[in-house]
């Protein structure tokens, strides 16, 4: 059974403090992705990794940044995180570029 | 890039008929059009897709019908029942060259409300 996973699911942070999301995949998936979702705006892409440090901008990158070091892992980082990056955030996986997208359970993040 | 829309945005019918909802796209190089349902609280699951060698799909009461020159795609919800009600998105991904590979663009959804 193909399964994305978040670290955490729920997460209250300052405005200004840096916030650390985690995706974990157990199928060797090439191709993960950062998205967030708002409402009335569906899901906005905000980075594609590729592979192992073969990163790249999504839609909306402005604000963030990732890092991909196992192909099992991919990290969506806010350094100084500001009100507006109040969001959920989806990470998704996917076997090659082409496929079927397979999504986590979403990190629902509040920046006070 | 790529530019998805999807309509209506809410979508109320009675239990047992059918529901349709509709996405357009600009790029036609656009190969691939999946369909989510997403469920409140919970993250979006893919319940049909479609590529661009395809006019239509089915499995079983969901249809997804592809008009690749009008650029635009449908999904008919067929005989629905209360537990169709949820989030559905549209999305489209295409070949594309660097920045665009791989790519899901997506509507910005329908919320769809079955009612007994």
């Amino acid at each position: 059974d193909m399964k994305v996973t978040q670290m955490p699911r729920y997460l209250i942070k300052r405005m200004g403090e840096n916030v650390l999301l985690e995706c974990g995949q157990d199928m060797s998936h090439e191709t993960m992705y950062w998205y967030r979702q708002d409402p009335g705006l569906g899901l906005q892409l905000i980075y594609i990794s590729y592979d192992v440090d073969s990163n790249s901008e999504g839609d909306i990158p402005k604000g963030y940044r990732v890092s991909r070091k196992k192909r099992e892992h991919f990290s969506l980082i806010l350094d100084s995180a500001k009100t507006n990056q109040t969001s959920v955030y989806f990470c998704a996986s996917t076997p090659g570029h082409k496929d079927t997208q397979y999504f986590g359970p979403g990190t629902r993040l509040l920046v006070l | 890039g790529e530019q998805v829309e999807q309509l209506p945005s809410i979508l109320r019918v009675q239990e047992r008929s059918s529901a349709s909802i509709n996405c357009t796209y600009e790029n036609s190089a656009s190969n691939y059009f999946p369909w989510y349902k997403q469920e409140p609280g919970e993250n979006p699951k893919l319940i049909i897709d479609i590529r661009s060698n395809m006019e239509r799909k089915q499995i079983q009461g969901l249809i997804v019908l592809l008009d690749k020159k009008a650029k635009r795609f449908s999904l008919h919800i067929t005989d629905t029942q209360p537990a169709d009600s949820a989030m559905y998105f549209c999305a489209a991904s295409g070949e594309g060259t660097g920045a665009n590979t791989g790519k899901l663009t997506f509507g910005h959804g329908t919320i769809l409300r079955v009612h007994p």
